[in-house]
């Protein structure tokens, strides 16, 4: 199964920028939207970032989203305590699959 | 308010059978996608399988393909997963989560029921 691979882990301190990567191929983010998760210890994931870079209501627009070509990005400004979580891209692949990231959990130290 | 309430998990053997049920409500439950997507303990999110609204087009990763079978009954408004001839690695906490056909697209999600494969 394809999988989107992100960094094990980030860590920023308070009101500091931190950024996730996510790398893919042609097959799935080189040809399709990415999409972000935030999944809080315990909870179910959360659509923090749609179509690479839209938020939906109620996300803070601290987060934001990025792509270009086979990779995207998420990053997180101004970085609070409330975001220490794992982070998730995802995508379609034409494989006719969905795809995630392996990843990312961040840490404000 | 879209609610997504999962529920069939629980302890099985190797080899057994289960079959999930996602009950949603607060939204028009035939106009759109759903899918499933597990999440072994203390791992990654994994895609399992897509279905859309009118239930003609189906899709599943390779990992549960010929063993297992999306469905919905769009007049109870609920979403299903058969899962047979389950291994240890089907091991997962397996979330129903409302969403856009082809896509990464998962705009509400259950709380998960917990599935768990073991002698």
């Amino acid at each position: 199964q394809s999988v989107l691979t992100q960094p094990p882990s980030a860590s920023g301190t308070p009101g500091q920028r931190v950024t996730i990567s996510c790398s893919g191929s042609s097959s799935n983010i080189g040809s399709n939207y990415v999409y972000w998760y935030q999944q809080l210890p315990g909870t179910a994931p959360k659509l923090v970032i749609y179509n690479n870079n839209q938020r939906p209501s109620g996300v803070p627009d601290r987060f934001s989203g990025s792509k270009s070509g086979t990779s995207a990005s998420l990053a997180i400004s101004g970085l609070r305590s409330e975001d220490e979580a794992d982070y998730y891209c995802a995508a379609w692949d034409d494989s006719l699959t969905g795809v995630f990231g392996t990843g990312t959990k961040v840490t404000v130290l | 308010e879209v609610q997504l309430l999962e529920s069939g998990g629980g302890l099985i053997q190797p080899g057994g059978s289960l079959r999930l049920s996602c009950a949603a409500s607060g939204f028009t439950f035939s106009s759109y996608d759903m899918s499933w997507v597990r999440q072994a303990p203390g791992k990654g999110l994994e895609w399992v399988s897509g279905i859309s609204g009118s239930g003609d087009t189906i899709f599943y990763a390779d990992s549960v393909k010929g063993r297992s079978t999306i469905s919905r009954d769009n007049s109870k408004s609920t979403l299903y997963l058969q899962m047979n001839s389950l291994r240890a690695d089907d091991t997962a906490i397996y979330y129903c989560a409302k969403s856009q056909f082809s896509s990464g697209w998962y705009d509400y999600w259950g709380q998960g029921t917990l599935v768990t494969v073991s002698s």
